[in-house]
């Protein structure tokens, strides 16, 4: 079963809300990654956890903070979002070793008012 | 020069057809190479693995040119329902493991 499920599927917030959104796998995969895609445009890397620490960020915001509780789940805190923040966040997984395949969740379509 | 190019067609073709993709990676000491499709407002969903030999699975068969930096896609007898994105994708930093996406190429295939 190669599922990753993300919460919720729609949000839309304002500039001044707290929100989270929410990622679980049930695949012992031990890496973890926070995507964004914006319209006709490939995905962007965000955010890697390994091992439930952070390996990567690439120079994303602070008012995008990520969580990784355990090994199955992987949470990004927003707050203070702009407009310009509007788009498709997709939690990826892989599996340590030496295969570097990652399956993405459905995404949340995230639209900041 | 992007670090992954492809030609972002659109490619139409009709039912039936075999059609290529082409990509090209900057980075020489890449080690892994992927192509995903996506559909329309959909999450990227793995079609298969590229390996230095070359794979197939079904009408999908992938190949990899180290020599001169290209991935290619090739799909015979295409369905109605491979019309989508199809995104090359390489990990150029094998230590980072983070996927390096290309803008994808989308297919249109018609009746």
């Amino acid at each position: 079963d190669t599922e990753v499920t993300q919460t919720p599927k729609h949000l839309v917030m304002g500039m001044t809300n707290k929100k989270s959104l929410k990622c679980e796998q049930h695949m012992g995969h031990r890496a973890m990654y926070w995507y964004k895609q914006k319209a006709k445009k490939p995905p962007e890397l965000m955010f890697v956890y390994s091992y439930e620490k952070l390996s990567i960020n690439e120079s994303v915001p602070s008012r995008f903070s990520p969580e990784c509780p355990n090994s199955s789940l992987l949470n990004l805190h927003l707050h203070a979002l702009q407009p310009e923040d509007s788009a498709l966040y997709l939690c990826a997984s892989s599996p340590e070793g030496y295969s570097y395949e990652q399956y993405f969740g459905p995404g949340t379509r995230l639209t900041v008012t | 020069r992007k670090e992954v190019e492809q030609d972002p067609g659109p490619f139409n073709v009709p039912e039936g057809a075999t059609v290529a993709f082409n990509c090209t990676y900057s980075n020489s000491a890449s080690q892994s190479f992927f192509w995903y499709r996506q559909d329309c407002r959909k999450e990227p969903k793995l079609l298969m693995s590229v390996y230095s030999s070359g794979n197939e699975d079904g009408r999908f068969t992938a190949q990899l040119n180290r020599a001169s930096q290209y991935i290619s896609l090739l799909i015979r007898d295409s369905k109605l329902s491979d019309s989508a994105t199809y995104l090359c994708v390489v990990i150029l930093d094998t230590g980072r493991r983070a996927l390096t996406f290309g803008s994808g190429t989308r297919l249109q295939v018609q009746p």
